[in-house]
């Protein structure tokens, strides 16, 4: 079936640094993506979104890229702060124009930035 | 606050107790999603409305969950006769278009 994975379940950055974590899709028909963060106790944090007719968005901070030929899904974070410790989960979602909303996640990577 | 909340925050119930939650979207938002999330996964999607149509349910929802949002507002999650399995984060979402935000989640222990 359809699945969304990462590539490490743990990752630890020097505070300063860019980090970048990694995301494998499956299902070609996926057309828009999502990044969450997740800190201890709270509920997922929206941080940016990217459709599939795009290869790259940049936020405050953050870029997602899209590689759709090896269906791989990547967030960089620029000079690391202590408070982008949590886990970052990818969401894939199938038919997002309306028709299917379900958002499908991978387990999570758990970003820690060292001081 | 205008995000999404959900109450109780947690719930500690014994085994065959019947338990509900509350979500109340974001005021404009007329998508509403409901997750579980187990430690060290990701949200699993249970089910979805748009206003007060249920339009998704998940082969996870069982016979002994049921969700409503009568109004279109906010919705109620259900699980009747809980098991131990019940035991996670149930995590509420709402949306206007694809993006979808989450509110704290309800943290559910089945004794």
């Amino acid at each position: 079936g359809e699945s969304v994975g990462l590539h490490l379940p743990t990752l630890s950055v020097q505070e300063g640094d860019n980090s970048i974590i990694n995301c494998a899709y499956s299902n070609s028909a996926s057309d828009y993506f999502i990044w969450y963060k997740q800190e201890s106790g709270k509920g997922p944090q929206f941080i940016i979104d990217i459709r599939s007719n795009m290869d790259k968005r940049q936020g405050q901070r953050v870029t997602v890229l899209l590689n759709k030929t090896v269906k791989h899904l990547s967030l960089q974070i620029a000079a690391t702060q202590p408070g982008d410790s949590a886990v970052y989960f990818c969401a894939e979602n199938i038919g997002s124009n309306f028709g299917n909303e379900k958002l499908t996640f991978g387990t999570g990577t758990r970003l820690t930035i060292i001081p | 606050d205008t995000g999404v909340s959900q109450n109780p925050r947690h719930k500690i119930t014994k085994r065959g107790q019947n338990v509900t939650f509350r979500c109340d979207p974001i005021s404009e938002h007329n998508r509403l999603y409901w997750y579980r999330q187990t430690l060290g996964q990701g949200p699993e999607f249970l089910t979805y409305f748009q206003n007060e149509a249920q339009l998704e349910k998940s082969r996870l929802l069982s016979d002994r969950f049921s969700a409503e949002r009568p109004k279109g507002s906010f919705s109620t999650l259900e699980i009747q006769r809980t098991e131990q399995g019940d035991s996670a984060m149930y995590l509420c979402a709402s949306s206007l278009t694809e993006e979808q935000y989450f509110g704290p989640g309800t943290r559910l222990t089945v004794t």
